[in-house]
């Protein structure tokens, strides 16, 4: 059974840094691209990042561009998300999830649970 | 503000079939297949439609999707209470990004 499992989401203040880990069991981890994806309460989902299979390719959308950093250990079945500079606007649910597909047939085939980030003073 | 565009709400009454659209442009669902997502409330989302048309394993054949040039659209048939949820459509876009809709809240009345 495919398992995605976030954790690292706490309190912290604006300004502030925080790791995000998603450790992922069930299925060949280094086969397969993982993306991050985030969820501002009450509001809808917004792709943050993703890294291909062998961390060669490695994309951000414009929100976070300069400030976040993902990261991949394939030997230890992990997926990162480095956050830095962090603002209100980045709190948010923030869920791993599994990338399957060329980019013009590329979907989000598994999810984890989520972390919550709160970016407040 | 989504880049792909969905109506904020839709409902139904058990038994009966709604549509949820879901509209983009050339460069994201113009070159992309379309996937759909089913959020219950106070989970994570959930793959429902992939590649436009195809069901995840498990998925009612109840659920069915199309994709017209540069819109899409999300239909279930035989609506029952528990399909109560949020849906959001999704893209991938010629600037190598990943684009959702705002999403759907479905009443079940």
């Amino acid at each position: 059974e495919v398992q995605l499992v976030e954790s690292g989401g706490v309190l912290v203040q604006p300004g502030g840094s925080l790791r995000l880990s998603c450790s992922a069991s069930g299925f060949t981890f280094r086969s397969n691209s993982m993306s991050w994806v985030r969820q501002a309460a009450g509001r809808g989902l917004e792709w943050i990042s993703y890294v291909s299979d062998t961390s060669r390719s490695i994309y951000y959308a414009d929100s976070v561009r300069g400030r976040f950093t993902i990261s991949r250990d394939n030997a230890e079945n992990s997926l990162y998300l480095q956050m830095n500079s962090l603002t209100a606007e980045d709190t948010a649910v923030y869920y791993c999830a599994r990338v399957v597909g060329p980019f013009r047939q590329t979907y989000f085939d598994y999810w984890g649970q989520g972390t919550l980030v709160t970016v407040s003073s | 503000q989504s880049v792909l565009t969905q109506p904020p709400s839709a409902s139904g009454t058990p038994g009966q079939r709604v549509t949820i659209s879901c509209s983009g442009s050339r460069s994201d669902i113009g070159i992309s297949t379309v996937n759909w997502y089913q959020q219950l409330p106070g989970t994570a989302p959930k793959l429902l439609i992939y590649k436009n048309t195809q069901r995840p394993s498990g998925v009612p054949d109840r659920f069915s999707g199309s994709k017209s040039d540069t819109s899409a659209s999300l239909a279930i048939s035989g609506l029952q209470s528990d399909d109560e949820a949020d849906y959001y459509c999704a893209a991938w876009d010629d600037s190598l990004n990943w684009v959702f809709g705002g999403g759907t809240k479905l009443t079940v009345l």
